[in-house]
């Protein structure tokens, strides 16, 4: 089992819409928790920290669930330039930090 | 410099040559990590730097990668004998340790194209 999950996709969405992405991690040690977001071809860019609390950005809200060790990333009134794949990143605490990227959700939002 | 700085961005060499790619972290980071990403896959974790502890090498896929870090800021990755299944994109990332809640962030990489 891979220790941070993510549906692959891809998701197709018009503009507009709503979609969630989730990613599960398995190791309980785990401390921080990102998301990131990857346009094609471009680095990888930080798009928000995720809070047991939840926190929110303009259109996007992160929630962390740590009794069921997930994460999930909500995307509201969804556009085009929201096009990109999107990675859940975790932070073990293994005597120094540890960190684990998800393989990435690629979404495309279509006119 | 602002952000992370890597060169090249572009290399193409011949197999069975050696390449070096240099990564100049945000200035004051002290954690460096190496990633290469093949096209449409996802990071492979190389190998991270903290302070001056020895390096986690454990992500390097052969004995032909090396990677070092002077003076606790530039590194520079070294890869022997190159072969085609070396081609990616290899990215570097900084962050400051401990505080991990910040993230990392990323250069643009570089692309590396073996022939």
């Amino acid at each position: 089992r891979k220790e941070v999950e993510q549906d692959p996709g891809p998701f197709n969405v018009p503009e507009g819409a709503t979609v969630a992405f989730n990613c599960t991690y398995s190791n309980s040690a785990s401390q921080s928790f990102f998301w990131y977001r990857q346009d094609c071809r471009k680095e990888p860019k930080l798009l928000m920290s995720v809070y047991s609390s939840g926190n929110e950005d303009g259109r996007f809200t992160a929630q962390l669930n740590r009794a069921s060790q997930y994460i999930s990333l909500l995307i509201r009134d969804s556009k085009l330039s929201d096009s990109a794949t999107y990675l859940c990143v975790v932070n073990i605490w293994a005597g120094g930090f540890k960190t684990i990227f998800g393989a990435g959700t690629r979404l495309f939002v279509k006119a | 410099g602002a952000g992370v700085s890597q060169s090249p961005s572009n290399k193409v060499t011949e197999k069975g040559k050696d390449v070096e790619l240099r990564c100049d972290p945000i200035s004051g980071h002290t954690a460096l990590y190496w990633y290469r990403q093949s096209l449409g896959q996802g990071l492979e974790f190389l190998i991270y730097f903290q302070g001056n502890s020895a390096p986690d090498k454990s992500g390097l896929p052969s004995d032909r990668f090396s990677a070092e870090r002077t003076g606790g800021s530039v590194s520079t990755l070294t890869i022997q004998r190159t072969q085609q299944e070396d081609s990616a994109v290899y990215l570097c990332a900084s962050s400051h340790y401990g505080e991990a809640n910040y993230g990392y962030t990323f250069g643009s990489g570089t692309r590396l194209t073996v022939v």
